[in-house]
């Protein structure tokens, strides 16, 4: 079975352009989380989409913005880049996001997204 | 709000030395925790999990680590440290999100990572 995938590996941008993300997730998983790591601030939580309804959002500005389609795969958006922004951006599936915890259900990361603002 | 905190953010071991690292939480539910391994150029890849099972939970490559409920902890041990296990390693907490539909589970919360070198 296919991991998660996400498109492009690397993108290089400047201030004040936007940039949109793509994930895949696996077949058969339904939730979708996105994810900002950097060196100072670590693993951030972005947002969490099912059945593409926005079910979570982390501490990030509205120049964040993320959406899923119906068939589960997932985009994030973000807009007026800031030198702030580089950072690798990773997504991750998992079966469930729903009512009643599912502790086999844990979150499968893909190998993320290099974003380089410069 | 949940909390994860990894006591040191390096750990050096020689080749065939026990590796321990080390995992405290915080949380206001009862915890699901997660242990995920970081290779460089790559995103996180599951180690184990803690699902109030087993106290003691067995994981991929030989990687085990114990919930003890009286000490919030859940720290990763491995016997025996090879040089493949080189990278870096966090610990997690399940961060349960509410919302007009109910319960979501889609979020983590984090610790800083501990980067484990393993010299030959």
């Amino acid at each position: 079975k296919a991991g998660v995938t996400q498109t492009p590996r690397y993108l290089i941008k400047t201030r004040g352009q936007q940039v949109t993300l793509s994930c895949s997730p696996i077949s058969g998983h339904r939730s979708v989380s996105w994810y900002q790591q950097t060196p100072g601030q670590g693993l951030q939580f972005l947002f969490e989409y099912f059945s593409e309804t926005q079910r979570n959002k982390g501490n990030f500005p509205g120049r964040f913005s993320g959406r899923q389609f119906s068939n589960s795969r997932s985009e994030m958006n973000v807009s007026t880049l800031e030198l702030g922004d580089s950072a690798l951006y990773l997504c991750a599936s998992s079966l469930k996001s729903l009512r009643g915890r599912d502790p086999n259900s844990p979150l499968h990361f893909g190998n993320g997204t290099r974003l380089t603002v410069t | 709000a949940q909390s994860v905190t990894q006591l040191g953010s390096h750990v050096s071991v020689s080749e065939g030395a026990l590796v321990l690292l080390r995992c405290n939480y915080s949380s206001s539910v009862p915890p699901y925790l997660f242990w995920y391994v970081q290779y460089p150029n790559q995103g996180l890849q599951l180690l184990l999990k803690y699902t109030s099972a087993a106290t003691l939970v067995k994981g991929i490559n030989g990687f085990e680590a114990e919930f003890k409920k009286s000490e919030t902890s859940f720290h990763l041990t491995k016997p025996s440290a090879h040089m493949s296990d080189a990278a870096e390693y966090f610990c997690a907490v399940s961060d349960p999100g509410v919302y007009a539909g109910g319960t979501s589970y889609g979020k983590l919360t984090f610790g800083q990572g501990t980067i484990l070198t393993v010299h030959p």
